[in-house]
């Protein structure tokens, strides 16, 4: 079973702080995705990363970095917290292969508050 | 004009109906066509896929996909408690595992005993 597990749970910050969240999978996974989830919004990818120190924006990039060093890690960077990125944070991978079957697993996400 | 509409609901249906969700999409580039569950306060898990147009039916979960009409649709028969959850739509164009998903924003389902 592929696992993705996320640093924290629940999480929170203050405006203007410097923020990471942590991704980590153990499956030898090529691709690593970040989004976020709100609600009458639904999923919105910010960012994801084929290959170690690769990376490429999503949607709604604006605000956030990310850094792959590793394979089996991908952290997203909030540089300056807003509390316009209150929101639950996911985490996903995919194989990589182009099979049918590739599709994405969740890790089970972080819920950040920006007060 | 959203890519992907799915009804918010929430749905509230009693044990043992049948349940039809739905989603419509916009782009006819889409022919790769998920189904996620999430259940509160964890992350989505994927319930079923589905390839170009067609049925696919795994146990009490039934899906299928009409790219004639963009439309969508997940069934579940025999509806438990346990399948209360909010059940998310997703497609993409085919390049299976390397591209992002475009998904609806989901639909909440309670099954009451």
């Amino acid at each position: 079973d592929v696992k993705v597990t996320q640093s924290s749970r629940y999480l929170v910050k203050r405006t203007g702080e410097k923020v990471f969240l942590e991704c980590v999978q153990d499956m030898d996974h090529e691709n690593m995705f970040w989004y976020r989830q709100d609600p009458g919004l639904g999923l919105r990818l910010i960012y994801f990363s084929y290959d170690v120190k690769m990376k490429e924006k999503g949607d709604i990039p604006e605000g956030y970095s990310v850094s792959r060093e590793k394979k089996e890690r991908f952290s997203l960077i909030l540089e300056s917290a807003s509390t316009n990125q209150t929101s639950m944070y996911l985490c996903a991978t995919t194989a990589g292969t182009r099979q049918l079957t590739d599709t994405q697993y969740f890790g089970p996400g972080t819920r950040l508050t920006v007060l | 004009q959203k890519e992907v509409e799915q009804d918010p609901g929430p749905l509230s249906v009693p044990e043992g109906a049948i349940v039809s969700l739905n989603c419509t999409y916009s782009n006819s580039a889409f022919q790769y066509f998920m189904w996620y569950r999430q259940y509160s306060r964890k992350g989505p898990e994927l319930l079923m896929y589905t390839y170009s147009s067609g049925n696919k039916e795994d146990g009490r979960f039934t899906a299928q996909v009409d790219k004639s009409s963009k439309y969508i649709s997940l069934f579940i028969r025999d509806s438990q408690p346990s399948d209360s959850a909010t059940y998310l739509c997703a497609m993409s164009g085919g390049n299976f595992g390397n591209e992002k998903l475009t998904f609806g924003t989901g639909t909440r389902l309670t099954i009451i005993p």
